[in-house]
């Protein structure tokens, strides 16, 4: 069991470019989400997906997007990057849905937009 | 919207000593969770507690306790006997029980030293 893996570590883009963070779950997870933490504001819900081809929006969306085409996957892409999204990444997911479930998170994505 | 609030944003506690990390919550909501994460210097997240808001017992994990005072809106974390390990970013979180894969709400955290 690897648990929750994301990749890359740490990643430099200029501002326009894109990328897809990668994230990936070996448990049979139904709950996948991405969170962003920046210094002094904790972590902030950016999508979830309570399963295969479902996903929402949370807290702040704005400038990515998910999809979820299995159970195991689930990236973010940002699809024309800015400095405002210079963040570390987390992703997490548990079994179910359900308020009182443990999440689980992957390392992080250290991300900086120039 | 429910707000979580950590007032310290630093705490210090010298090994073998007992240390409380204070949290507070607003919300309307009476069905909810509350949790303790762990961020060490890996920047893992560690679960560390966890408390059902209908549940009037304080959860307890080993050296870990949480004083919980739902009128007061208030969930502080005792750390008993505390280990150099113990160094970290402690973030309190809240969890919604109604409709749907609602949302973790993180505080902005206390960061803990501990010393010799």
């Amino acid at each position: 069991n690897a648990g929750v893996t994301q990749t890359p570590k740490f990643q430099v883009l200029k501002t326009g470019q894109s990328m897809t963070l990668q994230c990936a779950q070996d448990m049979n997870h139904e709950y996948m989400s991405w969170y962003r933490q920046d210094p002094g504001m904790g972590l902030r819900l950016i999508h979830y997906s309570v399963g295969a081809g479902i996903t929402d929006q949370g807290e702040v969306p704005n400038g990515y997007n998910v999809s979820r085409s299995t159970t195991e996957d689930f990236p973010l892409r940002l699809l024309s990057a800015a400095p405002s999204q210079t963040s570390v990444y987390f992703c997490a997911s548990s079994y179910r849905w359900t308020a009182n479930e443990k999440l689980f998170f992957g390392s992080g994505t250290q991300l900086s937009v120039l | 919207a429910q707000t979580v609030t950590q007032s310290q944003p630093e705490m210090s506690v010298q090994e073998a000593e007992t240390v409380t990390l204070s949290c507070t919550y607003d919300t309307s909501e009476s069905d909810y969770y509350l949790f303790w994460y762990k961020q060490p210097p890996s920047r893992q997240m560690i679960l560390v507690i966890r408390q059902e808001a209908y549940k009037q017992q304080n959860a307890t994990e080993n050296r870990f306790s949480v004083n919980f005072q739902k009128a007061a809106k208030s969930f502080s974390l005792k750390i008993s006997d505390s280990q150099l390990g113990d160094a970290a970013m402690y973030f309190c979180a809240y969890r919604s029980g109604q409709g749907t894969a609602s949302k973790l709400t993180f505080g902005t955290g206390t960061r803990l030293q501990v010393t010799l």
